[in-house]
């Protein structure tokens, strides 16, 4: 079966501008979660969404945000960029929250602020 | 809440010897254990987990992992490694009770086989 994909791989923007990312979980997943990834910071924790709400989050600020359509695809959001929001981010999902299997990551969308 | 150290940022070994990547965790609550691998440009996979039984976790490319509940520990090892296991390793925990707990990482481990 198709694992989680995640568009695009990479891609460049400029300080102040805004960008979505989108995730396509693995079918029949019903949960996305969304990490960054740094060197300094490594994983952190963005937001999880079940059933198209916003189940648990991450300490970001409000220029991070996310949805979840009802067919489970899920996007996030980044407005106004800054030089430190270059990262790679990577989407994961699973059957359920905090379902036991773990998550299954995508490849992620590298980022890069310029 | 959780936390996770991973005690080595990086660790360099020889084709064929045996590695141990160390992970100890913090929690108030019983937890879900896993380790997970990246190689360069790709997401993580999932190595093994640890749910509950058996102590000893056996996971793919031949890794396997020790719960130690009294030490809080959750250590990887392999008893010989290949130059395509260079990589950086994982390890995270997630609580065990409720739905709502994430899954919170460690800083890695980057392991370098050198021939």
């Amino acid at each position: 079966k198709a694992g989680v994909t995640q568009t695009p791989r990479y891609l460049i923007k400029t300080r102040g501008q805004q960008v979505t990312l989108s995730c396509s979980p693995i079918s029949g997943h019903r949960s996305v979660s969304w990490y960054q990834q740094t060197p300094g910071q490594g994983l952190q924790f963005l937001f999880e969404y079940f059933s198209e709400t916003q189940r648990n989050k991450g300490n970001f600020p409000g220029r991070f945000s996310g949805r979840q359509f009802s067919n489970s695809r899920s996007e996030m959001n980044v407005s106004t960029l800054e030089l430190g929001d270059s990262a790679l981010y990577l989407c994961a999902s699973s059957l359920a929250m905090g379902w036991e299997d773990g998550y299954t990551f995508g490849s992620g969308t590298r980022l890069t602020v310029v | 809440a959780q936390s996770v150290t991973q005690l080595d940022s990086q660790v360099p070994v020889f084709e064929e010897a045996p590695v141990e990547l160390r992970c100890n965790y913090s929690s108030s609550v019983s937890v879900y254990l896993f380790w997970y691998v990246q190689y360069p440009n790709q997401g993580l996979q999932l190595l093994l987990k640890y749910l509950s039984g058996s102590t000893l976790v056996k996971g793919i490319n031949g890794f396997e992992a020790e719960f130690n509940k009294s030490q809080t520990s959750f250590h990887l090892r392999k008893p010989s490694v290949h130059i395509s296991d260079t990589a950086e390793y994982f390890c995270a925990v997630r609580g065990s009770q409720g739905g709502s707990e994430k899954l919170v990482f460690g800083k890695g481990t980057k392991l370098t086989v050198n021939p």
